[in-house]
């Protein structure tokens, strides 16, 4: 069965832009995470969505967001970028909220500049 | 979540087992072991996990030890293609989607 698909795969955007990844799960997995994967920082957990519902959220400002479809598909945006926000930004589905083994997608590649 | 320690680098030999350790001292009774692996510009992959039994599936072996304060991964014949990241994490299973990632270990295997 298709993995989780992320698009798209490398994007360049302008300080103070804003950007939308998209993010299909696996088909029949209704739960959603984003992270964020820099240089300096590792991968940091950023949501989680179920069933359309933002369920946790870790610690990065207001600019960061997200939501999920009925389909489970799920965007993340990020408004007025830094510089800093260029990353690997990886999605992971799972069936439910507490099944044990993520899936991840190959990321998107944002650069700010 | 408990807190992990893993050595930041390990060197293989291409077809022996490669033996990843990790401290997890502060680990609480309801915390499973998991681990995952990142190959270069992908996402991370889910390898195994275990609470405190040994688990072995077609990837991994998982030992932990009978304190559960620490754990090995074991790849029992590397392959070049084992060259990567190895994350060890714990945490309590039902805690929804959300994995705290360390700094992991970087796996080289040589021909």
């Amino acid at each position: 069965k298709a993995g989780v698909t992320q698009t798209p795969r490398y994007l360049i955007k302008t300080r103070g832009q804003q950007v939308t990844l998209s993010c299909s799960p696996i088909s029949g997995h209704r739960s959603v995470s984003w992270y964020q994967q820099t240089p300096g920082q590792g991968l940091q957990f950023l949501f989680e969505y179920f069933s359309e519902t933002q369920r946790n959220k870790g610690n990065f400002p207001g600019r960061f967001s997200g939501r999920q479809f009925s389909n489970s598909r799920s965007e993340m945006n990020v408004s007025t970028l830094e510089l800093g926000d260029s990353a690997l930004y990886l999605c992971a589905s799972s069936p439910d909220r507490g099944w044990n083994g993520y899936t991840f997608g190959s990321g998107t590649r944002l650069t700010v500049v | 979540d408990a807190k992990t320690t893993q050595p930041p680098s390990m060197d293989c030999a291409e077809g022996r087992a490669a033996n990843l350790p990790c401290n997890h001292s502060t680990i609480s009774g309801n915390e499973y072991v998991y681990w995952y692996r990142q190959i270069h510009s992908q996402g991370p992959q889910y390898i195994i996990h275990g609470l405190k039994n040994n688990e072995t599936n077609e990837m991994a072996s998982l030992i932990i030890t009978e304190d559960r304060k620490s754990s090995t991964l074991i790849l029992p014949h590397a392959t070049l293609r084992d060259t990567a990241v190895y994350y060890c994490i714990v945490r309590v299973s039902h805690a929804g989607n959300m994995l705290t990632f360390g700094g992991g270990t970087r796996l080289m295997v040589k021909p």
